[in-house]
């Protein structure tokens, strides 16, 4: 249980398109979902809180213009990279928390996306 | 930002040796989760936490939850060349939704 996919798995865009990236919960219901941005040989940086049916949270420093994300199933949340530049080029990767587990804060992560913009 | 302190990190030993890697921070958390992530992959979680003084395993790891609630300590015992990766420890702060990352550490096995 708890698996957590992404689509796609690998995407390469010339600068200036849009990109979105999928997340979805396989196996359970998950009230919150979190986006991650990861740099080579780096830790994860949370980039947005994404709560069903409500605007997302945005960290300190992300644009939210540039980063769209739309949480409007409780299996489902994308993350739309905007006008998308090579600086954008990174590993994303989502986590959703599995409402079965109440006040526990487990995070049950996807298998990442790479984006690489040309 | 909040940071947590996660030593060592890189780590290289011998197939079957005992492994052994911490977090700490100066604030109190409520729960700790410790993750493995393999190259292109996301991270996977191995064991969650979310009592001071917990003791957990999960085959041949085992982790603590810090009796002070600022510390979280994570043993791979006689490793073996799949436990190779990067190991993070990540907190959660008291009323947050969103979990604080180590820097994680890097463990290479030497067959």
């Amino acid at each position: 249980g708890a698996v957590v996919s992404q689509h796609p798995s690998w995407v390469i865009c010339k600068s200036g398109t849009s990109v979105k990236i999928e997340c979805r919960s396989l196996d359970f219901q998950a009230t919150t979902m979190f986006w991650y941005r990861q740099f080579p040989k780096q830790s994860l940086m949370l980039m947005a809180t994404s709560n069903e049916g409500s605007k997302a949270t945005y960290e300190q420093g992300v644009e939210k213009d540039k980063f769209l994300i739309n949480h409007a199933s409780l299996t489902l949340s994308t993350l739309t990279v905007t006008s998308a530049h090579p600086e954008d080029s990174s590993f994303y990767i989502c986590s959703a928390r599995d409402l079965r587990t109440g006040g526990m804060n487990e995070q049950f992560f996807g298998p990442g996306t790479r984006l690489t913009v040309l | 930002g909040q940071q947590l302190n996660q030593s060592p990190q890189s780590m290289f030993i011998q197939e079957g040796e005992d492994v052994s890697m911490n977090c700490t921070s100066s604030s109190i958390f409520n729960t700790w989760l410790w993750y493995k992530q393999d190259p292109g992959e996301g991270p996977v979680l191995l064991i969650a936490l979310y009592k001071a003084g917990e003791l957990t395993s999960n085959g041949r790891l085992t982790a603590q939850f810090g009796i002070t609630r600022k510390d979280s300590f994570l043993n791979i015992s006689a490793s073996i060349p799949s436990d190779v990766g990067i190991y993070f420890c990540a907190g959660q702060l008291p009323g947050a939704q969103k979990l604080v990352f180590g820097q994680g550490t890097r463990l290479t096995i030497n067959p």
